[in-house]
């Protein structure tokens, strides 16, 4: 079966540190997402792939990225981890009849 | 601004006892209102798409209804099992979905 998997499932880093969160899909869609979610704020889109080399910013970018090298895989690289990345990051992949999520990566930073 | 608001944020209700969730947005264009189920620990899971006001969809004991300002999800005779958070998303772009803050349902036995 097709599915999205994220890892890790959870992550403890320190203030200032690089961190990368793995998203690998099977489902062959083009368009891949990362969201946080946090209390009172619900999902919010953090970067947004239409396909391979493609990348683009959502509302609240700053301080991550993402490289599209092959249609399976958006990594998340936090460039350096502060306190308020602390949250719960999602990532998902569609097609043209909405998302499918993977499981979500609890980060920490102390 | 686009925007989505759900209400209640949190709603119990004992097993059987009927009631309906609420989705209301502001955006321009909408493309398809979505509703997920979130259980603790995992990724949404998608429950439905609607596209248009006067459509409605069904699955088990849920019903999803649209007009032009609102979405509800109507859950009848609940059970322990539909626990969860249901959030509801609209499509304002091409992919471009604003999420709203869940209501958290928890169903006494």
């Amino acid at each position: 079966d097709a599915e999205i998997t994220q890892s890790p499932r959870h992550k403890i880093t320190e203030t200032g540190r690089q961190v990368t969160l793995a998203c690998h899909q099977t489902w062959n869609h083009n368009n891949m997402f990362w969201y946080r979610q946090d209390l009172g704020h619900g999902l919010r889109l953090i970067h947004y792939s239409y396909g391979v080399q493609d990348t683009n910013k959502g509302e609240v970018s700053d301080g991550y990225s993402v490289s599209r090298s092959n249609t399976e895989d958006l990594p998340l690289t936090l460039e350096s981890a502060a306190s308020s990345q602390t949250s719960v990051y999602f990532c998902a992949s569609s097609d043209d009849y909405g998302y499918t999520f993977g499981s979500g990566t609890r980060l920490t930073v102390v | 601004e686009d925007q989505v608001t759900q209400s209640p944020e949190a709603l119990r209700l004992q097993e059987g006892e009927s009631s309906s969730l609420n989705c209301s947005y502001t955006v321009s264009g909408l493309r398809g209102l979505f509703w997920y189920r979130q259980d603790p620990g995992k990724g949404p899971e998608f429950l439905f798409t609607l596209y248009s006001a006067g459509e409605e969809k069904e699955k088990e004991r849920l019903k999803a209804t649209l007009t032009k300002k609102e979405s509800f999800l109507h859950i009848t005779a609940p059970k322990p099992e539909d626990s969860a958070t249901y959030l509801c998303a609209v499509q304002a772009g091409t992919y471009k979905y604003i999420f709203g803050t869940g209501t958290r349902l928890k169903v006494l036995a």
